[in-house]
């Protein structure tokens, strides 16, 4: 059965320490894997997706790298406004739906 | 460039009632997803529209239904609420349907539901 697993379950950081998200997943066929931010009370905002083992993406803080077996997000330096929920989620095979992880509840301390 | 819009943002039923949330996608977007959120819980794959047809459903009973318009703006209805049904609903527009297009979701604030 496909899987994805997300850890830590929550993270707190003091501004400035950089740590790394972890997604772990077991599917049939991948297809592209996805990393979404989430605030309370909101729905998930698109970050990055990435789609074979060795790929990078970068956007300001964050970077997400991908291996055969699970993805990182690396957070550099975060800021306070970084605090929210990081979501993962992949496509497998020929299935429409993106199946997701439970995510990352990082907060980050001023 | 006009986001994803959801409405109504809160609403409360009791058990045994129907329910239905409206979903206006983005700017160009031809493509609406539904995803059921539980408090702590990752979004749950309801069903897809493209193109005003059904084209992927997850593991949700038949109480759960939809629609797609031709401007691509989608409602869901749930009947026979139950408690269990209490969740955040989200809708999310893409471009593309096929099984090669891109992940890239673009979410609504979503819909607040809570059933007693």
């Amino acid at each position: 059965e496909d899987q994805v697993t997300q850890s830590p379950e929550a993270l707190r950081l003091q501004e400035g320490e950089s740590s790394s998200l972890n997604c772990s997943y077991t599917v049939s066929g991948l297809r592209g894997l996805f990393w979404y931010r989430q605030d309370p009370g909101k729905g998930p905002e698109f970050l990055f997706t990435l789609y074979s083992a060795g790929e990078e993406k970068e956007k300001e803080r964050l970077k997400a790298t991908l291996t055969k077996k699970e993805s990182f997000l690396h957070i550099t330096a975060p800021k306070p406004e970084d605090s929210a929920t990081y979501l993962c989620a992949v496509r497998a095979g020929n299935n429409r739906k993106l199946i997701w992880g439970l995510g990352t509840s990082l907060a980050v301390n001023p | 460039e006009t986001g994803v819009t959801q409405s109504p943002t809160h609403l409360i039923k009791t058990r045994g009632q129907q329910v239905t949330l409206r979903c206006s996608s983005q700017s160009g977007h031809n493509t609406v997803s539904w995803y059921q959120q539980a408090l702590g819980q990752g979004p749950q794959f309801i069903f897809q529209y493209y193109r005003e047809e059904e084209n992927g459903r997850g593991n949700f009973p038949p109480r759960f239904s939809g629609l797609q318009f031709p401007n691509y703006s989608s409602e869901l209805n749930v009947n026979a609420l139950e408690l269990d049904d209490s969740a955040l609903y989200l809708c999310a527009s893409s471009l593309g349907a096929g099984y090669g297009s891109a992940g890239e979701l673009f979410f609504g604030e979503g819909s607040r539901l809570t059933v007693l």
